[in-house]
């Protein structure tokens, strides 16, 4: 069965701090990847999207970064954290071959101090 | 771009009551249509979805939901809430053959009383 990992579940970092967030699923192959964002009294916002090795879409301009080194790998990074990025991170995956709904881990809390 | 409106961001409901939380969209297309639920320190799960054919769709736990094409609306629907459904509940949208990149709602707050 797929799976999908995300860390660490919570992370405290101070401002001009760099990031770098995790998720991989295993499971499955060529998978779309998808980073969320769901700030406080906000819906989840998709932040990035990926449909494969290197391939990086980004939905909403920040000061966030995304890199998929494999292909069951996604990574959120950023050089120099600000206090707005602040938020509960979602990492995803769906099936490439349909329109399938998307499967969530378990989330990252980032807050910035 | 697709957009969804969930109106009702907090309600409070008392166990055996019938809840309705609406969520509209807004797309010129057709759609496919998903409700997610994130219970209190839970990972986002799916709750139903509606693709195509019959517009009442049922979901786990005794959850419905209806689509109205006419009304660009998927309401979803419990007859009788338990203390156990306080939760926040998500409508996503997402248009067939438009990839795979879901429009979530701002999210409801549902907290049931006993």
């Amino acid at each position: 069965s797929q799976t999908i990992h995300q860390w660490p579940a919570t992370l405290v970092q101070p401002v001009g701090s760099p990031l770098s967030l995790e998720c991989t699923v295993e499971g499955t192959s060529n998978p779309n990847l998808y980073w969320y964002r769901q700030a406080a009294g906000r819906g989840l916002q998709l932040l990035f999207y990926s449909v494969g090795i290197g391939q990086i879409s980004s939905e909403v301009p920040q000061n966030l970064s995304a890199s998929r080194p494999q292909d069951r790998q996604f990574i959120l990074s950023s050089k120099k954290l600000l206090l707005s990025d602040s938020g509960f991170y979602l990492c995803a995956w769906s099936d490439v071959y349909s329109n399938q709904p998307q499967h969530f881990g378990d989330g990252t809390r980032l807050s910035i101090l | 771009a697709q957009s969804v409106s969930q109106h009702n961001h907090h309600v409070i409901l008392s166990e055996a009551a019938s809840l309705e939380l609406g969520c509209n969209y807004s797309y010129g297309g057709t759609v496919n249509l998903f409700w997610y639920v994130q219970y209190p320190g839970q990972h986002l799960q799916l709750l139903l979805k509606y693709f195509s054919g019959d517009p009442l769709v049922k979901g786990i736990k005794g959850f419905e939901a209806e689509f109205i094409k006419s009304k660009f609306s998927f309401n979803l629907r419990k007859p009788s809430v338990q203390w156990s459904d306080t939760a926040e509940y998500f409508c996503a949208v997402i248009p067939t053959g438009g990839g795979n990149k879901l429009t979530f709602g701002t999210g409801t707050q549902l907290k049931v009383e006993l």
